[in-house]
């Protein structure tokens, strides 16, 4: 069974870091790219980041870009997400979300998810 | 940026036949996806590759495209299916490889 487990969120300010953790099992992680999705409070999903199954490859949204960064670690099965410079318009539920295929596609199989408050 | 549009809202009754429609002009050339999320829940994957039902997904629930217009088809509609829906295609024309719709909030009356 498939399971993707966040850890790592709470209350930052402004300006602020965080780090967010995703532990997956279930498959063969280093297969797969994976995400990160965030929502914020009552709001849609925004796609945040990926990474390649094999690390090499990231990519981010416009409104992140050049703040937060992906990461993975293959021995322990987990993905990371860090986040530097938080803005208020960061705050959302962080969601980590396994790739479908075995490109850039889509989600199967999503975390819980990790709320991150960003406020002073 | 590329986009997906939706409505905002689609009111259905019991056992009637819903449509959500997701309109982007990529969607010719790239597939759709479609995702429920109930209130506090994450989402859930209900169709891929524009008509494709993962397993353990209710038959009821199917897929059409049709030029620049996706379509998710909830037919008998259940109480359970209120929910909000999205659509998910990818871009890849920009550094921002997967896009969302808004969202759609299916309220079963």
């Amino acid at each position: 069974e498939v399971q993707l487990l966040e850890s790592g969120g709470g209350l930052v300010q402004p300006g602020g870091s965080l780090r967010l953790s995703c532990v997956a099992s279930g498959f063969t992680f280093n297969i797969y790219a994976m995400s990160w999705v965030r929502q914020a409070p009552g709001k849609g999903l925004e796609w945040v980041s990926v990474i390649s199954g094999s690390g090499g490859n990231t990519y981010y949204a416009d409104s992140v870009k050049g703040r937060f960064t992906i990461s993975r670690d293959k021995s322990k099965n987990t993905l990371y997400l860090q986040m530097n410079s938080l803005r208020a318009e960061d705050t959302a539920v962080y969601y980590c979300a396994k790739e479908g295929g075995y490109t850039y596609g889509w989600f199967d199989y999503w975390g819980q998810g990790s709320l991150v408050t960003v406020s002073s | 940026s590329y986009e997906l549009t939706q409505a905002p809202s689609v009111s259905v009754s019991p056992g009637q036949t819903a449509r959500i429609t997701c309109s982007g002009d990529a969607l010719p050339n790239q597939y759709a996806y479609w995702y429920r999320q109930k209130p506090g829940q994450a989402p859930v994957l209900i169709i891929y590759k524009d008509t494709e039902r993962p397993s353990g997904i209710p038959e009821r629930f199917s897929g059409s495209i049709s030029g620049t217009i996706a379509t998710l088809i909830i037919s008998g509609v259940q109480a359970e299916d209120e929910a909000d829906y999205y659509c998910q295609s990818t871009d890849g024309s920009s550094s921002n490889l997967y896009v969302f719709g808004s969202g759609t909030k299916v309220t079963v009356l």
